[in-house]
């Protein structure tokens, strides 16, 4: 198994660019997340899902849209691109069923993204 | 809104010694799970241990054991034995019950390994 991959590793944008950050997994895990990593802080939640067709906002959701069309992917967009928006972006995934270890998250390697 | 608290910004240890790193949370659930991850320079996040609440007994991994204090809200972090391996930033991190909700994490401490 890949586990939880991101593509690019590395990006830079200019100021009101639009990209994509993409993130798979093929654990088949219901709930997928997206987070930020700003220096000095710990991950922040942007926007999450508990399966396909269904998602929400997390804590600094501002600027960025997601969808979830399929349970192994799980897209974020930005549409018009800021400095503020200058970050480690981090995709997450985990089962929904109690079990063992059924609430750890596992995370994709990020995607460090620069904002000129 | 459950907020997570790690008062060391940076902590040191002697190779072969042992450190403990703090975390406290505050939450109103009764059901909710307690994680440490680390984080090396490779920025890859990895699972240390893992703590359910409904648990009394504290969790074990190897040289990585916790202590969990829920009636103050505690979690912190004791590694035995510290490796150079073991250098990297550390987040204590809170996620509730019912697996909807995602992680909420501390800012983290920089754990550094003196040889």
């Amino acid at each position: 198994n890949a586990g939880v991959t991101q593509t690019p590793k590395f990006q830079v944008l200019k100021t009101g660019q639009s990209m994509t950050l993409q993130c798979a997994q093929d654990m088949n895990h219901e709930y997928m997340s997206w987070y930020r990593q700003d220096p000095g802080m710990g991950l922040r939640l942007i926007h999450y899902s508990v399966g396909a067709g269904i998602t929400d906002q997390g804590e600094v959701p501002n600027g960025y849209n997601v969808s979830r069309s399929t349970t192994e992917d799980f897209p974020l967009r930005l549409l018009s691109a800021a400095p503020s928006q200058t970050s480690v972006y981090f995709c997450a995934s985990s089962p929904l069923l109690r079990g063992l270890g059924s609430y750890e998250q596992y995370f994709g390697p990020g995607t460090r993204l620069t904002v000129t | 809104a459950q907020t997570v608290t790690q008062s060391q910004p940076e902590m040191s240890v002697q190779e072969a010694e042992t450190v403990t790193l703090s975390c406290t949370y505050d939450t109103s659930e009764s059901d909710y799970y307690l994680f440490w991850y680390k984080q090396p320079p490779s920025r890859q996040m990895i699972l240390v241990i893992r703590q359910e609440a409904y648990k009394q007994q504290n969790a074990t991994e190897n040289r990585f054991s916790v202590n969990f204090q829920k009636a103050a809200k505690s979690f912190s972090l004791k590694i035995s034995d510290s490796q150079l391996g073991d250098a990297a930033m550390y987040f204590c991190a809170y996620r509730a019950g019912g697996g909807a909700d995602g992680l909420t994490f501390g800012k983290g401490t920089h754990l550094i390994i003196q040889p």
